[in-house]
């Protein structure tokens, strides 16, 4: 069966820190992969998601950036993050069928401080 | 465009009492729906989803969803609700313009089962 792994669980950086996040799918090849931001417990916003090894479409212009190194692995980055980059981030993947419904991780609850 | 649209922020209702979950959707072409549960400090998981075929859709933990051409709507329901069904509820289209591979999804409703 697929699983999605997600870490860390909770991060509090200072502002203009770096930051990496990591996201890991097993048992699937070459998933549709979403980096999704969801502010106060409500809405969800897509920020990247990717179709392929090194390709990358990005939603929102913003100071965040996201890469695939490899074929399972999707990794939201920051140079320096803002104040306004906390929130809660889900990864999630999908297959390429039409049909295929997202499957999300756990989230990272990111604190800019 | 493609949208959804959840139009209740919050249902409360009682434990034991049917429940339901409201979402209408714009789309162009045949449209692909899906239901989403949140639990606190989670991720969403997925419940069930309607591609073609019967209006009912059954899924996990009980629930069901409505598919309605006519009305354009893809309600949530379960004929039964517990207390741990509080939770947030997402419905959400998959965006076929321009062959992208994004979904849509809405605002989200808070359903608070009362026991």
């Amino acid at each position: 069966s697929q699983t999605i792994h997600q870490w860390p669980a909770t991060l509090v950086q200072p502002v203009g820190s770096p930051l990496s996040l990591e996201c890991t799918v097993e048992g699937t090849s070459n998933p549709n992969l979403y980096w999704y931001r969801q502010a106060a417990g409500r809405g969800l916003q897509l920020l990247f998601y990717s179709v392929g090894i090194g390709q990358i479409s990005s939603e929102v212009p913003q100071n965040l950036s996201a890469s695939r190194p490899q074929d399972r692995q999707f990794i939201l980055s920051s140079k320096k993050l803002l104040l306004s980059d906390s929130g809660f981030y889900l990864c999630a993947w999908a297959q390429g069928r039409v049909e295929s419904p997202l499957h999300f991780g756990n989230g990272t609850r990111l604190t800019v401080t | 465009a493609q949208s959804v649209a959840q139009p209740e922020d919050q249902v409360n209702v009682a434990e034991g009492n049917p429940l339901t979950v409201k979402c209408t959707y714009s789309v162009s072409g045949n449209p692909y729906l899906f239901w989403y549960v949140q639990y606190p400090n989670r991720g969403l998981q997925f419940l069930l989803k309607y591609i073609t075929g019967d209006n009912l859709v059954k899924g996990s933990y009980g629930f069901e969803a409505e598919f309605n051409k006519s009305q354009t709507s893809f309600h949530l329901k379960k004929p039964s609700a517990l207390v741990s069904d509080s939770a947030l509820y997402f419905c959400a289209v998959r965006d076929m313009t321009s062959g992208t591979y994004k979904y849509i999804f809405g605002t989200g409703t808070r359903l608070k089962v009362l026991a």
